[in-house]
């Protein structure tokens, strides 16, 4: 089984700040997926990347295949940012990790 | 576009009771999964159907069964509940098995089992 491990687990940031989650995992994937769950307890896609970068909005993720990494970065975060982040890899099935509860205070 | 939905939203059930958790996907996708959540672990599959007319099991399928029923729709069945499953569980669809397509979950049950 690829092992996922997300760090930091926790992480209180102000508004406005640069904030970075980082997922590394032991085994060669295909795909990396970053997932947002909201307090209220949805789970939504935010990216799914093979390799280089993706960007959307103020989210940036990027993956590098060789080191087995990736990191999804928040610009200019706001309280609305603050939810639990999840990395999944591509395998026989997905493999998550514990997830990164992000806070945003004002 | 309602994507996936899940039913139902909340749940309490004694030791031994049997409920089924039903799920339906409106985006045409082959492959569904069912997933737990506990708390300080990732979601856990515990069963899926890579397409119409297949189900597997996935990492911790004991206590549980599942149907595809049609293309959209894939119900999780506890024929006995134990305390152990209690937990909050996640329907989920994809347009293909393996991890190298989006994810779109449902809205999650929480399930208590006393």
């Amino acid at each position: 089984k690829n092992e996922v491990e997300q760090s930091p687990q926790n992480l209180t940031a102000q508004e406005g700040e640069f904030i970075t989650i980082n997922c590394s995992y032991s085994v060669g994937i295909s795909a990396l997926h970053w997932l947002q769950q909201h307090p209220g307890g949805g789970i939504v896609s935010l990216f799914m990347l093979s390799s280089g970068k993706k960007k959307h909005g103020r989210l940036i993720a990027t993956i590098n295949i060789q080191e087995k990494h990736s990191s999804l970065h928040i610009t200019a975060s706001h309280p609305r940012d603050s939810a639990v982040y999840i990395c999944a890899v591509s395998g026989y099935a997905l493999n998550f990790g514990k997830g990164t509860s992000l806070l945003v205070t004002p | 576009n309602a994507g996936v939905t899940q039913t139902p939203k909340f749940q309490v059930l004694k030791t031994g009771q049997s409920m089924t958790l039903q799920c339906a996907q409106d985006m045409n996708h082959n492959s569904m999964y069912w997933y737990r959540q506990d708390p300080g672990m990732g979601l856990r599959l515990i069963y899926y159907s890579a397409s119409e007319g297949t189900t597997d099991k996935g990492e911790v399928p004991n206590g549980y069964n599942v149907s595809r029923l049609n293309k959209r729709e894939f119900s999780l069945r506890l024929e006995s509940a134990a305390p152990s499953q209690t937990s909050v569980y996640f329907c989920a669809s994809s347009e293909r098995w393996g991890g190298n397509s989006p994810l779109h979950f449902g809205n999650g049950t929480r399930l208590t089992v006393t």
